[in-house]
């Protein structure tokens, strides 16, 4: 199984700030990795697949990066709707898709 | 538009059974991979199974023998069946559909809460 793990569990930003989260994966997935946003009380949204590309409907200021086994997400300017748990997804193994423990992000 | 609404979620003791829907509009279940994801309270996310277009399943080891997935086109619907319910298998469980990878979910259902509890 590909372990999948985010860092830092919580990060504390303010509005108007950027955000960078991060993913690392336990072998090279390549650029098999998804991002969620998940806010209390709802489903996951895809934010981000392929490492880098926008789902639809996604703002710009949400950016993927990186290959292999280190990924970043980048909220350029956080807006009060961004304060949200987020999860990474390998999707290299498809047999068996797994999520990072997800990182919160809330207000500073 | 694509919309997943699900349904079935109890209170059940364990060692019941019980089946969860998930009915989808806007497209069709058997044109898809249709996948459920469980999420524990306050815990993360795991995947519990996938029914690919040509109907075969998939399980994670810790849930095979107990989940069975299944589909009813005429009502495109996705069901879950768990049986010999487990304290641990207390969770919010979605349904998700794959799209491009099987394992990549761009629509979600709203949750479904199953709570196992004597």
């Amino acid at each position: 199984e590909i372990v999948m793990t985010q860092s830092p569990a919580t990060l504390s930003v303010s509005p108007g700030e950027r955000a960078t989260l991060s993913c690392r994966a336990s072998e090279s997935i390549s650029t098999n990795l998804a991002w969620y946003l998940q806010k209390p009380g709802q489903a996951p949204r895809l934010l981000i697949f392929g490492a880098s590309s926008r789902a639809t409907g996604i703002p710009v200021r949400f950016s993927g990066g990186g290959s292999g086994t280190d990924f970043t997400l980048t909220i350029s300017s956080l807006q009060s709707e961004d304060f949200a748990v987020y999860y990474c997804q390998q999707y290299s193994d498809w047999l068996r898709p797994t999520f990072g423990q997800g990182t919160k992000l809330e207000i500073k | 538009d694509v919309k997943l609404v699900q349904s079935g979620g109890a209170l059940i003791q364990p060692g019941g059974s019980l089946r969860l829907s998930c009915e989808a509009s806007g497209f069709a279940v058997n044109d898809n991979f249709m996948n459920w994801v469980r999420q524990a309270p306050g815990k993360g996310l795991e995947w519990v199974s996938v029914i690919y277009t040509a109907g075969s399943t998939h399980y994670p080891d810790s849930v095979r023998g107990r989940f069975t997935v299944s589909r009813d086109t005429s009502k495109n619907t996705v069901y879950l069946q768990i049986n010999s319910l487990r304290v641990e298998d207390t969770a919010i469980y979605y349904c998700a559909r794959g799209t491009g990878s099987p394992s990549l979910f761009d629509y979600w259902g709203q949750g479904t809460l199953v709570t196992v509890s004597s």
